[in-house]
């Protein structure tokens, strides 16, 4: 069983502030990693991936990855009310053997107060 | 210019009988996957066709059968409905081989069982 574990929350963070979401897998073999942003009754949507160690920006997001923690983080900067929402971290393990099945993990619920 | 549509956006039905849901992406994707995210917002996923081949095929009730009559259709079929079964059936597809194999959802499909 591939795991990947989350905070569940709720994360409350003042406009403005840094919101930083957190996900740990169990498979070392995990090659890519996503993170999905999920609104109330809508469907998820890719808000970065990352498969290298180390840092990648995207505007206000930074996901970070340590595979040898097994460790992979979203941080949102200048956070605003629009950015409140579920974060699903999302990994696909080795395609060798799952064809590039995605595990999700159960979502951090990201409350973002004006 | 829908990417991943869905339909039914919305289906109730009595415990027992059959229904379907259908998907098409216009992404021009290989490869395409059905989701279940149950009450708990947990995304766990069921099947994946690449090029129109079965490839994943999670621990689901045979009372689900996929079918994947090209690649730009997925549609799942569901027999006997049991209360259970009421949760948000997500349609995704990717691009198989492509570097991050980012997949992307449809709407969603919300099914409730009476």
């Amino acid at each position: 069983q591939k795991e990947v574990e989350q905070n569940s929350g709720p994360l409350s963070v003042p406009e403005g502030a840094i919101a930083s979401l957190n996900c740990t897998y169990s498979d070392r073999g995990s090659q890519s990693f996503f993170w999905y942003r999920q609104y109330s009754g809508k469907s998820p949507e890719l808000i970065m991936f990352i498969y290298s160690n180390g840092d990648k920006e995207d505007g206000r997001f930074t996901a970070q990855l340590n595979k040898a923690s097994q460790y992979v983080s979203l941080l949102i900067r200048d956070s605003q009310p629009s950015d409140s929402a579920t974060y699903l971290c999302a990994v696909i393990t080795d395609r060798g053997s799952t064809l590039g099945r995605l595990y999700f993990g159960r979502g951090t619920q990201l409350t973002v107060w004006p | 210019d829908t990417a991943v549509s869905q339909t039914p956006k919305y289906l109730v039905t009595q415990m027992g009988n059959d229904k379907s849901i259908k998907c098409e992406q216009n992404l021009g994707h290989d490869t395409m996957y059905w989701y279940k995210q149950d009450s708990k917002k947990f995304l766990k996923i069921m099947f994946s066709y690449n090029n129109k081949e079965l490839i994943i095929n999670e621990t689901v009730p045979n009372r689900f059968s996929p079918k994947s009559p090209d690649k730009a259709h997925l549609n799942l079929h569901i027999n006997s409905l049991e209360l259970g079964d009421s949760a948000v059936y997500f349609c995704a597809s990717s691009l198989w081989g492509t570097s991050q194999e980012t997949q992307y959802f449809g709407p969603g499909t919300r099914l409730l069982v009476l």
